[in-house]
């Protein structure tokens, strides 16, 4: 099965871009990379997916390398309320059904 | 509102006392799924069901039941709960378009699940 791999922990300035970096390496041809973000012990919140072309939305932009090994979330200026952990996940598709990889996360604390 | 809800949020048992955790959502959804969140580990899928009456196992299915008897629930059982079960629990709809299609999930707020 496909896995993810992010840093545990990350520190930004506020009104400066996170970078939050996230290894697929084992991702194959048609599986997506979601990435969700979690406050507290919420629910997860939806930010960005991808699957092979960079894209970009009001939240935050998603930066996927050509041969789709790795991936970079972007937050182009970070608030305080940006302090979450961020998941990187890969859905995988077997047999016509597919389910939800997630990685370990990383905590990113945006300081003032 | 749209939204998944899961009740209880909060419950503290004891081994082998069976439980049930409800979960159900109002967005006419087909895919839904169980995932456990314990420290250090991230999110771990547990069962999913992509319509009614189709469900399959995730990463870390033993211990858990579940059932999709209607489109907008789906419970999951814990038949004999053991300490190892203590967790935080989501649950998490989506449209479910189809492997072909980028799908986005809905979480519910969560169940926090002691096992004595």
């Amino acid at each position: 099965d496909a896995k993810t791999t992010q840093p545990p922990s990350m520190d930004c300035a506020e009104g400066r871009a996170a970078n939050l970096p996230c290894n697929h390496s084992t991702i194959s041809g048609n599986e997506y990379v979601y990435w969700y973000r979690q406050i507290h012990s919420q629910g997860p919140q939806y930010i960005i997916h991808g699957l092979k072309n960079n894209e970009t939305n009001e939240m935050a932009s998603l930066i996927i390398t050509e041969d789709r090994k790795s991936s970079t979330l972007i937050l182009p200026h970070a608030t305080l309320r940006d302090t979450a952990v961020y998941y990187c996940i890969v859905r995988v598709v077997t047999s016509g059904t597919y389910k939800y990889i997630f990685g370990t996360g990383t905590r990113l604390k945006v300081l003032a | 509102e749209a939204q998944v809800t899961q009740n209880p949020r909060y419950l503290i048992t004891v081994t082998g006392k069976k439980l049930t955790v409800t979960c159900s959502q109002n967005m006419n959804h087909e895919y839904m799924s169980w995932y456990r969140q314990d420290p250090g580990l991230g999110l771990r899928q547990i069962y999913y069901s992509m319509n009614v009456e189709v469900t399959d196992k995730g990463d870390v299915p033993e211990g858990y039941k579940v059932s999709r008897k209607e489109k907008r629930n789906f419970p999951l059982i814990l038949e004999s709960p053991s300490p190892n079960q203590t967790s935080l629990y989501f649950c998490a709809s989506s449209y479910g378009w189809g492997t072909g299609q980028a799908d986005t999930q809905y979480f519910g707020p969560g169940t926090r699940l002691t096992v004595l």
